[in-house]
């Protein structure tokens, strides 16, 4: 049974705080997915990674970076977290062409 | 790159009516075209895909078709119940191997008893 989790459920931060959005994957999968789910604009790609340090911007990646330094790990990071990032956050693992989704982080920037 | 357009963004059903959604993409290339259900406050499922070798998949009550001369896809539910109710996801995985995912903006279906 695949597991992916992610750090928080809920997370509220202030504005211009570094915020880190943690994903970690127990299946060993190479590729590893970043979304923000919005109301009205669907799932859209922020950055994914296909191996260990390997990481490959996705289509809103503004605003975010990326960490990869094990296969199990997958991190997501505001560097100065603006309102605008208000959202939720949705980690997604493959295998072969499924991709499956963690619980997701609801983040608030006040 | 990709772009998946879905329509309709809302539809109400009876229960028992079948339910359509339909999606577009742009990319001839794309190969790959998954379908996700997320209910309110859980995460996004797989429940149906399709490759682009195959015209139609049934699974129960759920099939996808897929055009790739007019590049569509729809979603055919039949018999709905209350618990189909929930967004769903259309998505397509453009030509290149990263194994991208470009979705639509989504449909929220609501199946009335």
């Amino acid at each position: 049974d695949v597991k992916v989790t992610q750090s928080s459920r809920y997370l509220v931060k202030r504005t211009g705080e570094k915020v880190f959005l943690e994903c970690v994957q127990d299946m060993d999968h190479e590729n590893m997915f970043w979304y923000r789910q919005d109301p009205g604009l669907g799932l859209r790609l922020i950055y994914f990674s296909y191996d260990v340090k390997m990481k490959e911007k996705g289509d809103i990646p503004e605003g975010y970076s990326v960490s990869r330094e094990k296969k199990e790990r997958f991190s997501l990071i505001l560097e100065s977290a603006s309102t605008n990032q208000t959202s939720m956050y949705l980690c997604a693992t493959r295998i072969a062409y499924e991709q499956y989704f963690g619980p997701g982080t609801r983040l608030t920037v006040t | 790159g990709e772009n998946v357009e879905q329509h309709p963004s809302t539809l109400s059903v009876q229960e028992g009516d079948s339910a359509v959604i339909k999606c577009t993409y742009s990319d001839s290339a794309s190969n790959y075209f998954p379908w996700y259900k997320q209910e309110l406050g859980k995460r996004p499922q797989l429940i149906i895909d399709i490759r682009s070798n195959v015209g139609e998949k049934k699974d129960q009550r759920i099939a996808v078709t897929l055009n790739k001369t007019a590049k569509h896809f729809s979603l055919h539910i039949t018999e709905t119940q209350p618990e189909d109710s929930a967004v769903y996801f259309c998505a397509a995985r453009g030509g290149g191997s990263n194994y991208k995912l470009t979705f639509g903006k989504g449909t929220l279906l609501t199946v009335n008893p």
